[in-house]
């Protein structure tokens, strides 16, 4: 059964770079016809997708984040990790990893998700 | 960008009754179209893909319809357990993808 699990520090400092790994248990990675993403949900509030990663390392970015985020991958360890610099208190969020399935037709949709983490930014 | 927005914003119903969530996109985006369960403090749950088809697991008074730019999620009996947030999601523009805003749905 898949399972994605993140991890990383609950407190990130503003200005500084808030960085999580999700641990990908169940099955590869490297397996095909899926990217792997990060989404994120302020207190309250809706869902944002930051991003997502292919294994081969290609990347795409939400236009609003672009500029700050990183996605990266670690296949050796079947793990992807996001890095968003420079936050402020508005990137403080429940931040949620998940496979992104596709099938016939270029359909697709996120599952599993993980059980996320809040990340408060705070000095 | 494709915008995606959700009506209502909330909705209050009894157990029993059928409750209908809609969906609407700012472009034509086929059938790329999912809905997700959220219920508090917990991360959300693949509930319909692809518009109308049913994940696995999931009870069949959880409907999907719609095409284009109109879509529709719809509960056909309510349960106590469904009181949750209900999300839509287009995937026509993936790997970049967008949200509704969600729509809570609560049990009177």
């Amino acid at each position: 059964q898949l399972q994605l699990q993140e991890s990383g520090p609950g407190l990130v400092k503003p200005s500084e770079t808030l960085s999580l790994t999700c641990t990908v248990s169940g099955a590869s990675i490297s397996s095909s016809g899926s990217y792997w993403g990060w989404i994120r949900q302020p207190p309250g509030k809706g869902l944002e997708w930051i991003g997502s990663l292919y294994s081969s390392g290609t990347t795409y970015y939400n236009p609003s984040l672009k500029s700050r985020v990183t996605i990266s991958v670690d296949t050796s360890k079947n793990q992807f990790s996001l890095r968003l610099s420079s936050v402020t208190a508005a990137d403080t969020a429940a931040y949620y990893c998940a496979r992104n399935l596709y099938s016939t037709n270029n359909q697709n949709w996120l599952d599993p998700w993980g059980q996320g983490t809040l990340v408060t930014v705070s000095s | 960008d494709i915008q995606m927005t959700q009506s209502p914003s909330s909705l209050s119903a009894s157990v029993g009754d059928r409750v209908t969530v809609t969906c609407r996109a700012s472009q034509r985006i086929s059938s790329y179209l999912n809905w997700y369960q959220q219920k508090p403090g917990k991360a959300p749950k693949l509930l319909i893909y692809a518009a109308s088809s049913l994940q696995s697991g999931v009870p069949s008074r959880f409907s999907g319809s719609g095409s284009g730019t109109d879509f529709s999620l719809t509960i056909s009996s309510l349960q106590p357990e469904d009181s949750a947030t209900y999300y839509c999601q287009q995937s026509y523009t993936t790997p970049g993808l967008t949200f509704g805003g969600g729509t809570q749905v609560q049990i009177k």
